[in-house]
């Protein structure tokens, strides 16, 4: 099945922890986004890639990296400096012709706590 | 202001009831407009695009309004199924292929 696989699920972290979140898709996707949702708010852009090696920052970038050495990948890592990493991550992709009309597909996402 | 704005609901309808959610956006200058559906805890799903001349997907219709800067999803004989949290998205011109999110409206359809 095409499709967008974020894992794991769930992922705890300790203080002055780094961690990655993964993100594949086999959905022949040029672009790939990093959002995060917190309660009762909207999802903010974190990073997006429009081409393999390459991305920019989104609105909330600080405390976080990326990486973008394959398509089909687009690893997260939450660094020690995010002093509040406790959110719903979600990783989407896109065609991502400029101009076209095309939204963005998601994966199931990735809860991340501290411990 | 918000470049995105909806009003979060909760709205409590009883099942088979008509329901709209309006949506407003900031930038004249958007280029491409959406609804997904979001179900508690889990990832947002395209429920539609949303086409200059209004479109229809079976019992859900999606209108945009550019001189008033607003897009509306209407929804028909409601299900129980349809209870989840319906989010606006709006693709700025100049933004490149990014996507900013309204905080959703809550739908709860009952008996």
């Amino acid at each position: 099945d095409g499709g967008i696989t974020q894992s794991p699920k769930y992922l705890f972290r300790k203080e002055g922890q780094n961690v990655t979140l993964s993100c594949e898709q086999n959905l022949n996707h040029d672009a790939m986004y990093w959002y995060r949702q917190d309660p009762g708010q909207g999802l903010r852009l974190i990073y997006y890639s429009q081409i393999v090696n390459d991305f920019q920052k989104g609105d909330i970038a600080e405390g976080y990296s990326v990486s973008r050495e394959k398509k089909e990948s687009f690893p997260l890592t939450v660094t020690s400096a995010q002093k509040n990493p406790t959110a719903f991550y979600l990783c989407a992709s896109s065609i991502g012709n400029r101009g076209s009309n095309q939204p963005q597909h998601f994966g199931d996402g990735t809860r991340l706590s501290i411990l | 202001r918000k470049e995105v704005e909806q009003d979060p609901g909760p709205f409590n309808v009883p099942e088979g009831a008509t329901v709209a959610f309006n949506c407003t956006y900031s930038n004249s200058a958007s280029q491409s407009f959406f609804w997904y559906r979001q179900d508690c805890r889990k990832e947002p799903k395209l429920l539609m695009s949303v086409y200059s001349s209004g479109n229809e997907d079976g019992r859900f219709t999606a209108q945009l309004n550019r001189a008033s800067q607003y897009i509306s999803l209407l929804i028909r004989d409601s299900k129980l199924s349809d209870s989840a949290t319906y989010l606006c998205v709006v693709r700025f011109t100049g933004g490149g292929n990014k996507l900013t999110f309204g905080t959703g409206t809550q739908l709860k359809v009952e008996l």
